[in-house]
């Protein structure tokens, strides 16, 4: 079965400090690939996506992620986060066939102390 | 413009009771997707909809059931419920089916007692 793993599931980071949260997929064929953020009392929201092409992809907020497809892993990173960043981080996978679902990691609750 | 509705926002049944939950997509998206998404979990993909077709079930049993309506709107339909079906219910919406860049509702908050 397909799955989505998310390797930190709480990291705590003081302002200033840089981010990287792990994603890793189990699927071989072609995909998209994303990374919703849902901050304290919102709802789930796009930070940035992997369609194709350039391999690392720049989001909102000063995030980017790198795919790289031969370790199977789209990893969320931002040089200096802020207190604002606090926030719940999910990994979701898609595959491009007939099931375009989204396939969701189990999230990474990250905590920015200011 | 409007993003993704979702209503009601919370709501609590019993055991063996039937819910509905209704979602309105955002302006001009045609497909419409429903995830549940347990405390401590990621959202779980349950249904997609397209052209008011099934185009994607999850692993669910057929106590949950949707539909899509002309208008594009949807509805989440869970029979017999129970307690493990205590979660929040998430409708996205996306232009068009295969065009998988999905905008989620604030979803409803389903207590089962």
């Amino acid at each position: 079965a397909q799955s989505v793993s998310q390797h930190n599931h709480h990291v705590i980071l003081s302002e200033a400090a840089s981010l990287e949260l792990g994603c890793n997929y189990s699927y071989g064929g072609t995909v998209n690939l994303f990374w919703y953020v849902q901050y304290p009392g919102q709802h789930l929201q796009l930070l940035l996506k992997y369609f194709s092409g350039d391999p690392l992809v720049k989001g909102i907020k000063g995030f980017e992620a790198e795919f790289i497809k031969s370790k199977f892993s789209f990893n969320l990173r931002k040089p200096s986060v802020q207190w604002s960043d606090t926030a719940e981080y999910f990994c979701a996978v898609s595959r491009m066939d007939s099931s375009y679902k989204l396939i969701f990691g189990s999230g990474t609750r990250l905590l920015v102390r200011p | 413009d409007a993003g993704v509705t979702q209503s009601p926002t919370h709501l609590i049944k019993t055991r063996g009771q039937h819910v509905t939950l209704r979602c309105s997509p955002i302006s001009g998206h045609k497909s419409v997707s429903w995830y549940q998404q347990v405390l401590g979990q990621g959202p779980q993909f349950i249904f997609q909809y397209y052209e008011k077709e099934e185009r994607g079930r999850g692993n669910f049993p057929d106590r949950f059931s949707a539909r899509q309506f002309p208008n594009y709107s949807s509805e989440l339909n869970v029979n017999a419920l129970l307690l493990g079906d205590s979660a929040l219910y998430l409708c996205a919406s996306s232009l068009v089916f295969g065009y998988n860049e999905q905008f989620f509702g604030p979803g409803t908050r389903l207590t089962v007692l």
